[in-house]
């Protein structure tokens, strides 16, 4: 069964990292770009993210740039997002999305981490 | 990069059909045919519905369509049935490697 399992979410303070993790089974992981996309309670989707399949070739949203960072361990077929200096804007549940490239659409989704930035 | 701009909330009774219409600009939807749509329910990670525009994945049902003209792309439900019921929300590549998602749009079926 194709699969992406989120974890890592939970609460941290303002200012605070967390590093997200998405373990992928069920498919060739190095074959593919993935992606994050995020949440923020009763909101709409929100494009974080993306990764090439070699890992070369990375973007973020501009919300983000400059504070979180994208990676992947193809060894491991495992996705990891590093979110530093957290905002409460940040709050949100965080996919982890795997894209497919010739249609550009996000094919495959994890059941999502939850992140609560809070004092 | 702004959210593309979709109706709030859309509601029709079961049988009927109803229209998503998705409005982006001249850098993201106007430029690319590249227009996906995902269906989420309440709790639940977003399921993809369309692609490219008009395409359906394997699995998903004809009743689901989808149009593009300019810089507006369209999902339309034809035959509403309950299991509809869910919140809808377009994207678009927008370049480098980057999406942008619509606003989400409520369907309620009566």
């Amino acid at each position: 069964e194709v699969q992406l399992v989120e974890s890592g979410g939970g609460l941290v303070q303002p200012g605070g990292s967390l590093r997200l993790s998405c373990a992928a089974s069920g498919f060739t992981f190095s074959t593919y770009e993935m992606n994050w996309v995020r949440q923020a309670p009763g909101k709409g989707l929100e494009w974080v993210s993306y990764i090439s399949s070699s890992g070369s070739a990375i973007y973020y949203a501009e919300s983000v740039k400059g504070r979180f960072t994208i990676s992947r361990d193809n060894a491991k077929n495992s996705l990891y997002l590093q979110m530093n200096s957290l905002r409460a804007e940040d709050t949100a549940v965080y996919y982890c999305a795997r894209l497919q490239t010739i249609v550009d659409a996000f094919d495959i989704w994890g059941q999502g981490t939850m992140v609560t930035v809070s004092s | 990069q702004s959210a593309l701009t979709q109706p709030a909330s859309v509601s029709g009774s079961p049988g009927q059909s109803i229209t998503i219409s998705c409005t982006g600009t001249s850098s993201d939807v106007g430029t690319y045919n590249l227009v996906s749509w995902y269906q989420q329910h309440p709790g639940k990670a977003p399921k993809l519905m369309i692609y490219e525009g008009t395409k359906r994945p394997s699995g998903v049902s004809n009743r689901f369509s989808g149009s593009k003209s300019g810089n507006t792309a369209s999902l339309t439900i034809s035959g509403l049935q309950a299991e509809d019921e869910a919140d809808y929300y377009c994207c678009s590549y927008a370049g480098s490697s980057a999406y942008v998602f619509g606003t989400g749009t409520k369907v309620t079926v009566l």
